[in-house]
């Protein structure tokens, strides 16, 4: 059981790139959840998942799209990369949404710098 | 919008002191107070999930109260060891599915 997994673990992007933050997780959890953490503040959910075919935004959505085909799965996309989205990222799952009685399993983050 | 307050930021204690830090929260619409332990360069683990007003849980040497009512969430730890050094993360849940993170207390327990 490999939980929640994250590719890539570090990545450097000049302003205006595109990439894809990869999540994965074999716990066969329906909720899965984009965090993004910066210096001096809590974690802010960017966008979630309540299951494949269903996403919605979270409090910083803006700059970032997010698709959910498989349970599986859940990327993330930048598709302008700005200086702002500068973060350490983590993506999350649940077997029910956080509004719900149970735990979030993190991943172990990616770590994202824009030039 | 829904702010959820930590302190103390960070704190200092030496090894078998006993420690607390606070959380409070918007109560409007609450569904869950979490906890979280989070280690330099690991992932966020979760301690405690609460629900209800009054609500308390332990795990060894670390306990939780929840106060619904009023909105804040106190988390214990009793004789700190070393290894209990983290960043503890409480988040409030709420009925839309939202989701809202502290900025965590940092502890430091030193032998």
């Amino acid at each position: 059981n490999a939980g929640v997994t994250q590719t890539p673990k570090f990545q450097v992007l000049k302003t205006g790139q595109s990439m894809t933050l990869q999540c994965a997780q074999d716990m066969n959890h329906e909720y899965m959840s984009w965090y993004r953490q910066d210096p001096g503040m809590g974690l802010r959910l960017i966008h979630y998942s309540v299951g494949a075919g269903i996403t919605d935004q979270g409090e910083v959505p803006n700059g970032y799209n997010v698709s959910r085909s498989t349970t599986e799965d859940f990327p993330l996309r930048l598709l302008s990369a700005a200086p702002s989205q500068t973060s350490v990222y983590f993506c999350a799952s649940s077997s029910l949404p956080p509004s719900s009685y149970n735990e979030q399993f993190f991943g172990p983050g990616t770590r994202l710098t824009v030039l | 919008i829904l702010n959820v307050e930590q302190s103390p930021q960070s704190l200092h204690v030496q090894e078998g002191d006993s420690t607390n830090f606070t959380c409070s929260f918007p109560s409007s619409n609450f569904y869950a107070l979490h906890w979280y332990r989070w280690e330099t360069a690991k992932s966020p683990e979760a301690l405690f999930v609460m629900t209800l007003n009054g609500d308390e849980k332990k795990k060894g040497r670390i306990s939780a109260t929840l106060n619904t009512k009023e909105g804040y969430s106190y988390l214990y730890i009793k004789g700190s060891q070393p290894e209990d050094s983290a960043t503890y993360l409480c988040a409030s849940s709420y009925n839309n599915n939202d989701m809202r993170f502290g900025a965590g207390t940092r502890l430091t327990v030193k032998p």
